[in-house]
C-alpha cells in the first residue's frame, strides 16, 4: 500500500512569508503528527491530529498551526516565516485508535527560509 | 513520557551483531519501548516495540530487562545499510492516547566494512 506522502519535497520562502505543507497519510490511518528537524534541536514534535481534532501539541509558537480534513489528510501552516524555521518537516501517520501501534513517516519537506 | 539515555555513537563491523543499549530508568508500567531509526535525510523508520517481553521481527530483536529500566536493540547481522541514527523512545500506549514521540538525541551507528 502507498506510504505517507508529503508535498512539496523542497520549498524556498522569504522571511515574513507564510507556507503551507501537505501530508497524505496511509489509507485507514486517522492520526497524523508533525515534526520539525533541525541540526541544533533534532527531531521535535509539533502537533498531532486525530479525527480532525488536535489531540497533542508541542512547544512551538502560535505561528505554527495545522488542520486535518475528513479524509485524514493534514496540512500545517507557518506564518511570518523566520530564518530559524528552516528545517526538515516530517509528517507521520498511525492508526490512532489503539495505543499499541507504530507510526509511519513520510520523506519530509525541506523548507529553506531566506 | 519517561526519558531515555543512549550512547552518542557506536561502531559495528559488517556482518556482526549490533547491540544498541537504552536506559529508561523512570519508565512507568503502561509505557512501551519503541525503536526507530533515521537514515540520513530520510523520514524515521519504525523498527520494533515492546512492553515487557522480548520481541523479534524481521528487522531486529528487542531485549527488555526484567525491571524494565533498560533495553537493548539487536541487529543480528549488521549491513552497511544499517548505518543510521537509532532512537529509543518510551511512550504511553493507552487506547486513544495521542501519538507524540520524544526522539531525543539517539545513537549514531556506523557499520564498517
Amino acid at each position: 500500500k502507498a506510504g505517507v506522502t508529503q508535498t512539496p519535497r523542497y520549498l524556498i520562502k522569504t522571511r515574513g512569508q507564510q507556507v503551507t505543507l501537505s501530508c497524505s497519510p496511509i489509507s485507514g490511518h486517522r492520526s497524523v503528527s508533525w515534526y520539525q528537524q533541525t541540526p541544533g534541536q533534532g527531531l521535535q514534535f509539533l502537533f498531532e491530529y486525530f479525527s480532525e481534532t488536535q489531540r497533542n501539541k508541542g512547544n512551538f509558537p502560535g505561528r505554527f498551526s495545522g488542520r486535518q480534513f475528513s479524509n485524514s489528510r493534514s496540512e500545517m501552516n507557518v506564518s511570518t516565516l523566520e530564518l530559524g524555521d528552516s528545517a526538515l518537516y516530517l509528517c507521520a501517520s498511525s492508526l490512532g485508535g489503539t495505543g499499541d501501534t507504530e507510526a509511519f513517516f513520510g520523506q519530509g519537506t525541506r523548507l529553506t527560509v531566506v | 513520557d519517561a526519558k531515555t539515555t543512549q550512547p552518542t555513537s557506536m561502531d559495528c563491523a559488517e556482518g556482526r551483531a549490533a547491540n544498541l543499549p537504552c536506559n529508561h530508568s523512570t519508565i512507568s508500567g503502561n509505557e512501551y519501548v519503541y525503536w526507530y531509526r533515521q537514515i540520513h535525510s530520510q523520514g524515521p523508520q519504525y523498527i520494533i516495540h515492546g512492553l515487557k517481553n522480548n520481541e523479534t521481527n524481521e528487522m531486529a530483536s528487542l531485549i527488555i530487562t526484567e525491571d524494565r529500566k533498560s533495553s537493548t536493540l539487536i541487529l543480528p547481522h549488521a549491513t552497511l545499510r544499517d548505518t543510521a541514527v537509532y532512537y529509543c523512545i518510551v511512550r504511553v500506549a493507552a487506547i486513544y492516547s495521542g501519538y507524540a514521540l520524544n526522539f531525543g538525541k539517539g545513537t549514531s551507528l556506523l557499520v564498517t566494512p
